[in-house]
This record gives C-alpha cells, structure tokens and sequence, in this order.
C-alpha cells in the first residue's frame, strides 16, 4: 500500500500570509499513463470533504486562484499564498495512482493564529 | 446540480448489519466510479470501497473485505453499502463520493458500533 505523509499535521498561520503543506508518498504517484493521480481536498469544519486540486496541479472550478499545487514523483506541496479566514479546516492529499487501496494523508489541521 | 444524498446510518450493536444508501442526481450515474469513504470520529479519511464505472466491478479495504458489499441499482440512480458484521471500529461518518472525479461527496451518514 502506498503510505502518504503530510506535514505538518497543525498549521496555526496568521491572516494573509502564506502557507504550505507538504505530502509525501512511499512510491511514486507516476502513473504508466503519464499521469499523476494526487489530489487536495479541503475539509471545512462541519462539511464534508471537497476537492481543490487535481492531478497535482490543476485547481477545481470555483477554487480560489490563491490555492495552488505543485510537485512530482513522490513530494507534493499545497501552498496558499494569502490565507482567509474561510481557509480554517483539514487539509488531505489522497492518491489514486496505485490502487486498490486508495490511501489519504493523516490531514494538516490549518488554523488562524 | 450534481448531487448525492446518503442514507442509512444508524446505531447497531456489534455483530449486526447495515446498510447505506447513496441517491445520485444531476450526472451518468451508470458510467460514473463511485466510492464509500469513512471518517471514524476525530479521525482522518479512509478509503472504504469503489464500484467502477465500466464493469460495476467493486473493491474494497483489507479492514472490510468479506463484510461490506458495494452495489448500484441504475434504475434508480442508487448506490448501495451492505455492511455485515459489523465492529466498533466501524464507527464513522460514512460518505459516498463520485470517485471518477472525486466531486461531489455526500453530506455523510452516522454509523455508529457500540453495545
């Protein structure tokens, strides 16, 4: 099974500054059809799990632009450039690359310091 | 609008059964993947089971294989977790999700394992 490692797992980050978010697979996520199944999503507190990034990089519609992701192989990051206060909530990564299982990261709680 | 509405969720005793309901709406529903994934209390997501979208063949987790069964019922744009023997570790909210694109997810049911 392929272990994800995000890090770190608290975030406490000020209003409108940056912040990253590291996940990092046993295995490369390359799949042999090029692509590179790993996602973010974004749990806000009380609502159910929700997708922000695609395949590495690509945001979903209606994703602030401020949301970004980047990375390849094995080492992934989630970078916020300005954090709101609607940004408070658990972070995943989850690969579907190798699967079965599909396997998710333990979550990054970001909070506002 | 592409929607999905669980059902289902209840408090069963260790050993009972259960099963859950996942209403799709807005989208192919007979063509679409479509996993369950549980988020036990205060804990992180876990991937439970995923029916494909071309064969309607169903995987699972090791931690339920031999006692969940994952099925859709097309007439009715429907998707069905049959949960038998059931554990306390179990115990989560339960939420369904189209996972050929991993958007929507339900609002999640209760199921909670305790005697």
């Amino acid at each position: 099974d392929v272990l994800m490692t995000q890090s770190p797992l608290s975030l406490p980050v000020t209003l409108g500054q940056p912040a990253s978010i590291s996940c990092r697979s046993s295995q490369s996520l390359l799949h042999s059809d090029g692509n590179t199944y790993l996602n973010w999503f974004q749990q806000r507190p009380g609502q159910s799990p929700r997708r922000l990034i695609y395949r590495v990089s690509n945001r979903d519609s209606g994703v602030p632009d401020r949301f970004s992701g980047s990375g390849s192989g094995t080492d992934f990051t989630l970078k916020i450039s300005r954090v709101e206060a609607e940004d408070v909530g658990v972070y995943f990564c989850m690969q579907g690359t190798h699967w079965p299982p599909i396997t998710f990261g333990q979550g990054t709680r970001l909070e506002i310091k | 609008e592409v929607q999905l509405v669980e059902s289902g969720g209840d408090l069963v005793q260790p050993g009972g059964s259960l099963r859950l309901s996942c209403a799709a709406s807005g989208f192919a529903f007979s063509g679409s993947a479509m996993s369950w994934v549980r988020q036990a209390p205060g804990k992180g997501l876990e991937w439970v089971s995923t029916i494909n979208g071309d064969n309607d063949r169903a995987y699972y987790a090791d931690s339920v294989k031999g006692r969940f069964t994952l099925s859709r019922d097309t007439s009715n744009n429907t998707l069905s977790l049959q949960m038998n023997s059931l554990r306390v570790d179990d115990t989560a909210v339960y939420y369904c999700a189209r996972s050929s694109s991993w958007d929507p997810w339900g609002q999640g049911t209760v199921v909670t394992v305790s005697s």
